[in-house]
């Protein structure tokens, strides 16, 4: 019963270099929805997206920071120049489809530190 | 803005107990309410969600909601130290098919 696939689970990236995170939906799921947790924080939206499209990327960093969720393959987040302030939790989350209605599961986080 | 209120705690109850966690959400258009359990380092995991007004139980879980108040609640019955963590709420509204999510309330319960 495979869950919310993320991968790497812990990343460690010293300062200006590029972090990539990838995240495969459940089985089954088109929509795919990024998170950030910092360290004693709640959960602050980041990006969602289809199959080949963004649909709402209103809680991403203006810089630095793209997600993609090609036709083929997992879903990534990449942080350029990496800065010390994006130390965090980040986390996928997957759903069935579209509408409030619908349960959103999350993986299991990757954990990014900047040295 | 949209904004997910909770009290952060943290909360201590003895096992046992009824533990209630309080939320409040700012946009009268939220729709779809739930309730995530978080353990220290680890990833959220979906407890209950409640559409509509009234009272939802799962097993020790109650969920309450109240429109009108634009409050979302949920007890723990026979509260147990596994209970120990931290409880989100998360909203979504009308169109949008993300979770606002709360800062979160710790909870301890004690031997």
């Amino acid at each position: 019963n495979a869950g919310v696939m993320q991968n790497p689970r812990h990343l460690v990236r010293r300062r200006g270099q590029e972090a990539r995170l990838r995240c495969s939906p459940m089985k089954g799921h088109s929509h795919v929805y990024w998170y950030r947790q910092l360290p004693e924080e709640g959960l602050k939206f980041m990006v969602y997206l289809q199959k080949e499209n963004i649909i709402d990327e209103s809680g991403m960093p203006k810089e630095r920071f793209s997600a993609e969720f090609p036709k083929e393959g997992p879903s990534i987040l990449r942080i350029q120049q990496v800065v010390r302030g994006d130390s965090a939790a980040y986390f996928c989350a997957s759903s069935p489809g579209a509408g409030s209605g619908n349960t959103i599961y999350f993986g299991e986080g990757s954990w990014l530190t900047v040295v | 803005q949209k904004e997910v209120e909770q009290n952060s705690g943290p909360l201590s109850v003895p096992e046992g107990a009824i533990a209630s966690l309080n939320c409040t959400y700012s946009d009268r258009g939220s729709q779809s309410f739930f309730w995530y359990r978080q353990y220290s380092g680890k990833s959220p995991e979906l407890i209950m969600s409640i559409y509509s007004n009234g009272d939802k139980e799962d097993g020790r879980f109650t969920a309450q909601l109240n429109k009108a108040s634009q409050y979302v609640s949920l007890l723990i019955r026979d509260s147990q130290p596994s209970d120990s963590a931290t409880y989100l709420c998360a909203v979504t509204s009308g169109s949008a098919r993300q979770l606002t999510f709360g800062s979160g309330t710790q909870l301890t319960v004690l031997p």
